[in-house]
């Protein structure tokens, strides 16, 4: 079936530093990808979406590409603010799994002053 | 004017009670959802209502069952709950077609069975 895979967290950075959180997918047939983000306490929203190869979403200073090629749909940011910290998580929806969100286990980011 | 409420916030239950989740979103979307988050993050799908049709409904324990009296409202009654249900629970609708692109989630229950 369909599935998503992250990098393992914690992710801990510096105020400013660059970030990259990788995400790869498996699937079948041609799914939308998501980055959604949880901040403490709080549900989820969603942060950047593309839904076919080539896309590039955007959002918050945040982007993520669609690649075909390698399944991926990694995460980055130019500099990275203590208000970043958060869970995140990365996602597909297709349609052989009824288009609900298949999530990746996320990852938890840590940005220290 | 919240999108998608859920109700209660915090539920703190004995193990073998019986209790409800309620959803409701005003925002027109079709399609609803459960999703449940164990201790460790991981969210997964249970259950997708499609304009109060059964479109999804995972591998969950029958003690499980969501009613959607209109398309509007999800509800989510579980027997005999059992330490293992300790969970936070979200709901979620979706429009724009069935891509998932108009996802919006409640802020969630937090189940906690002792």
């Amino acid at each position: 079936g369909d599935s998503v895979t992250q990098m393992e967290g914690p992710v801990t950075l510096s105020e400013e530093a660059f970030l990259t959180i990788n995400c790869t997918y498996t699937a079948t047939g041609y799914p939308s990808l998501f980055w959604y983000v949880q901040y403490p306490g709080e549900g989820l929203q969603l942060l950047l979406k593309a839904t076919k190869a080539d896309d590039k979403g955007s959002n918050k200073g945040f982007e993520a590409t669609y690649r075909k090629e390698t399944t991926s749909f990694h995460l980055e940011k130019g500099s990275v603010q203590v208000s970043d910290s958060a869970v995140y998580f990365c996602a597909l929806s297709a349609s052989n799994s009824g288009y609900a969100l298949n999530f990746g286990k996320g990852t938890s980011l840590l940005v220290t002053p | 004017d919240t999108a998608v409420s859920q109700t209660p916030k915090y539920l703190v239950t004995q193990m073998g009670n019986d209790k409800s989740i309620k959803c409701e979103q005003n925002l027109g979307h079709d399609t609803m959802y459960w999703y449940k988050q164990d201790s460790k993050k991981f969210l997964k799908i249970m259950f997708s209502y499609n304009n109060k049709e059964l479109i999804i409904n995972e591998t969950v324990p029958n003690r499980f069952s969501p009613k959607s009296p209109d398309k509007a409202h999800l509800n989510l009654h579980i027997n005999s709950l059992e330490l293992g249900d300790s969970a936070v629970y979200f709901c979620a609708s979706s429009q724009e077609g069935p891509r998932g692109n108009g996802y919006t989630f409640g802020s969630g229950t937090r189940l906690t069975v002792v």
